[in-house]
C-alpha cells in the first residue's frame, strides 16, 4: 500500500538545524510531488512547501524561504525537510504528504515527526 | 492571497447531522477545489473530501461536501453522527500566489 514513513522525534537547541526524512513506498516516487506541512501544539496546519521528486524543483512558502530546504534521494525514495535557525516557535509536528491530482490534495500523510526546540 | 475561516468548534448528538462551514475571504470559492481532512487526536490528517465533493474510497457516504457561491463558502456535512467522528476537521484550498496551499483554522467536532 502507499505509505510515507517519517523519521523519529528530535530535540534541538535554538539556532540549530533539523533534518526530517520521509520514506515513500508502494508507488512510483518520482511521479508525485511531496509537500511538507507543520502543526504547532494545539494549533492548525501550516503549509511549508513542496518538492518535485523527479526534477528536484522546489517551491517554498514565503514565510519559510531562506530557512527551509527540501531535497530528495530517488535511489532510496526518500524526501527530506531541513529547517535552519530554529526558534522555540518552530516546535511542532512536521508532516510530509503526497500530492494527488491537479487539485492540491494530499494522500497519504506521513505519521508526523515532533521537533522540539528548547534550550 | 486569501484566508479560509472555519468555526472553532461545533457539537451535536449521535445520530444527528452537523455541517461545518469554510468561508473564503477573497476570490471565488469555485475558483479552486476545496478539500476536507479529518484529524483524530495524536494522528495525522486523512482526506475525507477532495475536489469539493468527492470521497476517497473507504470514506462512508455519511460524509459529503459542497460549495455555495452566494456565501463564498464550502461545507462539510456529516450525517448519522457517531462518537468516532469526534475529531478536528480542516478545509484546504490553493492559490496561484504564495503560499500556494491554504488551510482553514480547523473545527473541533464534539459528539455528545
Amino acid at each position: 500500500q502507499v505509505q510515507l514513513v517519517q523519521s523519529g522525534a528530535e530535540v534541538k537547541k535554538p539556532g540549530a538545524s533539523v533534518k526530517v526524512s520521509c520514506k515513500a513506498s508502494g508507488y512510483t516516487f518520482t511521479g508525485y510531488y511531496i509537500h511538507w506541512v507543520r502543526q504547532a501544539p494545539g494549533q492548525g496546519l501550516e503549509w511549508m512547501g513542496w518538492i518535485n521528486p523527479n526534477s528536484g524543483a522546489t517551491n517554498y512558502a514565503q514565510k519559510f524561504q531562506g530557512r527551509v530546504t527540501l531535497t530528495r534521494d530517488t535511489s532510496i525514495t526518500t524526501a527530506y525537510m531541513e529547517l535552519s535557525g530554529l526558534r522555540s516557535d518552530d516546535t511542532a509536528v512536521y508532516y510530509c504528504a503526497r500530492h494527488v491530482g491537479s487539485a492540491y490534495w494530499f494522500d497519504p500523510w506521513g505519521q508526523g515527526t515532533l521537533v522540539t526546540v528548547s534550550s | 492571497n486569501f484566508m479560509l475561516t472555519q468555526p472553532h468548534s461545533v457539537s451535536e448528538s449521535p445520530g444527528k447531522t452537523v455541517t461545518i462551514s469554510c468561508t473564503r475571504s477573497s476570490g471565488s470559492i469555485a475558483s479552486s477545489y476545496v478539500q476536507w481532512y479529518q484529524q483524530r487526536p495524536g494522528s495525522a490528517p486523512t482526506t475525507i473530501i477532495y475536489e469539493h465533493n468527492q470521497r476517497p474510497s473507504g470514506v462512508p457516504d455519511r460524509f459529503s461536501g459542497s460549495i455555495d457561491s452566494s456565501s463564498n463558502s464550502a461545507s462539510l456535512t456529516i450525517s448519522g453522527l457517531r462518537t468516532e467522528d469526534e475529531a478536528d476537521y480542516y478545509c484546504q484550498s490553493y492559490d496561484s500566489s504564495n503560499p500556494l496551499v491554504v488551510f482553514g483554522g480547523g473545527t473541533k467536532l464534539t459528539v455528545l
